[in-house]
């Protein structure tokens, strides 16, 4: 079975700073995708940024990156320039191509203070 | 970009009653719907998976007879929560994808509250 894990429950930094989130992940898949996923106090879940597997190239969506490492199944997503609105719970997430469905880590209480 | 919307957003209700919240699509048709039960500060964990007029799939310890699914349209899902009990009070979130599955995207709801007295 596939797992996902976040091993900061917490991190908190300046407004303005770069802060990165880890993720790590276990599958004997090679074709799968990696998700971020960000959760205000809304609890409104917002997709952040996705990776597919078979591209060796790491995403970026604005201020947010990943550094995806396939062989160490290492999946980090790094916020630049801070800002108070990414206050939230980001969660990693896994899928594989057959299963369709997602499998998420515990996630990581991030907190933007100014 | 594509919408799902969960009714009702918070729902309180006595213990030993029956409680249905609604997942919809929007503006797609989604051919598979998920339902994700999220506890206070904890992580989104699945509860089954349903597709378009046929039974929902379970996750392992998932009582099928207490949380019936029910996806009669391609818009539509519903998740029922019967004889609720104090200890099913819980965040329920659906999501929805449409024929390409997770290799296009996953659409969340906005998530309903339970709260069981």
């Amino acid at each position: 079975a596939q797992t996902v894990t976040q091993s900061q429950p917490e991190m908190s930094v300046q407004e303005a700073e770069t802060v990165t989130l880890s993720c790590t992940y276990d599958t004997s898949e090679s074709n799968y995708y990696l998700f971020w996923y960000k959760q205000p106090p809304s609890r409104q879940m917002i997709l952040v940024i996705r990776q597919e597997a078979y591209k060796q190239q790491n995403a970026t969506e604005n201020r947010f990156s990943v550094n995806f490492q396939k062989a160490a199944k290492s999946f980090s997503l790094k916020i630049s320039d801070s800002q108070l609105g990414d206050t939230a719970m980001y969660f990693c997430a896994f899928t594989d191509q057959g299963a369709q469905k997602l499998v998420f880590g515990q996630g990581t209480r991030l907190t933007i203070n100014p | 970009g594509a919408v799902v919307s969960q009714h009702p957003s918070r729902v309180i209700c006595k213990s030993g009653t029956s409680v249905k919240i609604e997942c919809r699509s929007l503006d797609f048709q989604a051919t598979t719907m998920f339902w994700y039960r999220q506890f206070p500060k904890q992580s989104l964990m699945l509860m089954a998976t349903s597709n378009e007029g046929s039974k929902a799939t379970y996750e392992q310890g998932v009582e099928k007879d207490k949380f019936l699914i029910n996806h009669a349209s391609l818009t539509l899902s519903t998740l029922t929560v019967t004889s609720a009990h104090p200890e099913d009070s819980s965040f329920y979130i659906c999501s929805a994808t449409g024929g390409r599955g997770l290799t296009g995207e996953l659409f969340f709801g906005e998530g309903s509250r339970l709260t069981v007295l």
